[in-house]
This record gives C-alpha cells, structure tokens and sequence, in this order.
C-alpha cells in the first residue's frame, strides 16, 4: 500500500518556467490537497479538492493552479514559476470523515521546488 | 484569521525522559485536532488525534491533551527515545468538513542521550 506517492522529489526551475507536480492516492480518498512549507513555517494550504472534478482555493492559491480529473489524482500546476514560490510542497488526501469523529489527512513526502 | 502556535520551538530532552509538547490555538469552532510527526525529509505523520469532546486521548506511550477553555493542546511522550527525535506539529480541523488543516509552525524536539 503505497498511500500518497508524490512525483518528482526535486526539482529546479528558472525563473518563467512552467511545470507540474503530480500527487497520487490509492486510498479511493475522496479529499486532497496541496500545501506548502516554508523554513520556519508550518503547512500552508495552497488548493485542495472535495471530489473528480472539483477544486478550491486555500490559504495561498496565487500563483498556481490545480486539476482533479481523476479521483485518484491531484495536480498541481506553476505556470510561470518565480523565487517565491520556492519551498517544499505536500499532497494530502483524507477519506470521508464520520460525523462523530475526526478523519487525519495523510501525506506524502514532499517536492521539494527551486525556483532560480 | 484562525492561528495556531506553539510555546516552545526546540525542545531537548534527555533520552528516557517524558517530553511535553504544548500548542495554543485561537478558534473557538475548531472541533478536531492532530499532532504529526515530521522527520527529516518526510511528509507529516499522522501521531494521534482528539475531537473536542474529548479532553485526553492515549496512544501508544502518547498522550494528547485538549483544555477548550484555554484553547491548549498538549503532547505527552513517554520514555523518550532517539527515534522520537523530529519536529512535532498540531493542527485543527474546522467542522469536520473538508477544509485543510491548520498548521502550527512546529516544535523541533531533539533527544539527548
């Protein structure tokens, strides 16, 4: 059981550049999401998904884009990276929660992104 | 907006010894809290969590303790060991619905032996 695979594991990119991080769960998760994490920081949500087809915005969303086509999959998109958005991003997928008791979103290890 | 923070950033303790990991919180409608586990290079791992009905939860040589009226979480480590050795984050969850998780910024524990 491999549980939230994050693909690549690094990467750096010029300033301008466009690339895709891809998240993939085989928990048939109905929730994920994508987070950012900056030295001294907690997690900061960027965009999550409620289910195939359906995206939000989180705390951060500028910058980047997402798609949710397939139920297992969550992409998150730079379009035209910048050094800000240099850190290290983490997918998340949580199943649906019980109304009385919580449900703990799991994650995968990490991309971690320069932006030169 | 809705914030979550912790006392202490590093934490040393000496192998053997309880470790006490503290959070504060500022949301009244906060319903769900977790503490993870990050090791160097990993993704949080999920520790141990606590609706807010509850006010203590025991896991595996873990303890979480939750006190509503001060918007105080507590994580209690039995018998510290080298592996406990990470940075340690609490997080709440909102309603129980599917918005993301509110992060602390984190307490670095490190173990002495």
């Amino acid at each position: 059981n491999a549980g939230v695979t994050q693909t690549p594991k690094f990467r750096v990119l010029k300033t301008g550049q466009s690339m895709t991080l891809l998240c993939a769960q085989d928990m048939n998760h109905e929730y994920m999401y994508w987070y950012r994490q900056d030295p001294g920081m907690g997690l900061r949500l960027i965009h999550y998904s409620v289910g195939e087809g359906t995206t939000a915005k989180g705390e951060v969303p500028d910058g980047y884009n997402v798609s949710r086509l397939k139920k297992q999959n969550f992409l998150l998109g730079l379009e035209s990276a910048a050094p800000s958005q240099t850190s290290v991003y983490f997918c998340a997928s949580k199943g649906l929660t019980h109304p009385k008791r919580g449900e703990p979103q799991h994650f995968g290890d990490g991309t971690r992104l320069s932006i030169l | 907006g809705e914030s979550v923070g912790l006392h202490l950033p590093t934490l040393s303790v000496q192998e053997g010894d309880n470790s006490i990991i503290n959070c504060a919180y500022s949301n009244s409608a906060s319903d769900y809290f977790i503490w993870y586990k990050q090791e160097s290079g990993k993704g949080p791992q999920f520790i141990i969590d606590i609706r807010s009905n509850m006010d203590k939860r025991q896991g595996q040589r873990v303890t979480v303790l939750l006190n509503k009226t001060v918007k105080h979480l507590s994580l209690q480590i039995a018998a510290t060991q080298p592996g406990d050795s990470a940075v340690y984050f609490c997080a709440f969850d909102s309603g129980g619905g599917a918005d993301g998780l509110t992060f602390g910024k984190g307490t670095h524990l490190i173990i002495q032996p």
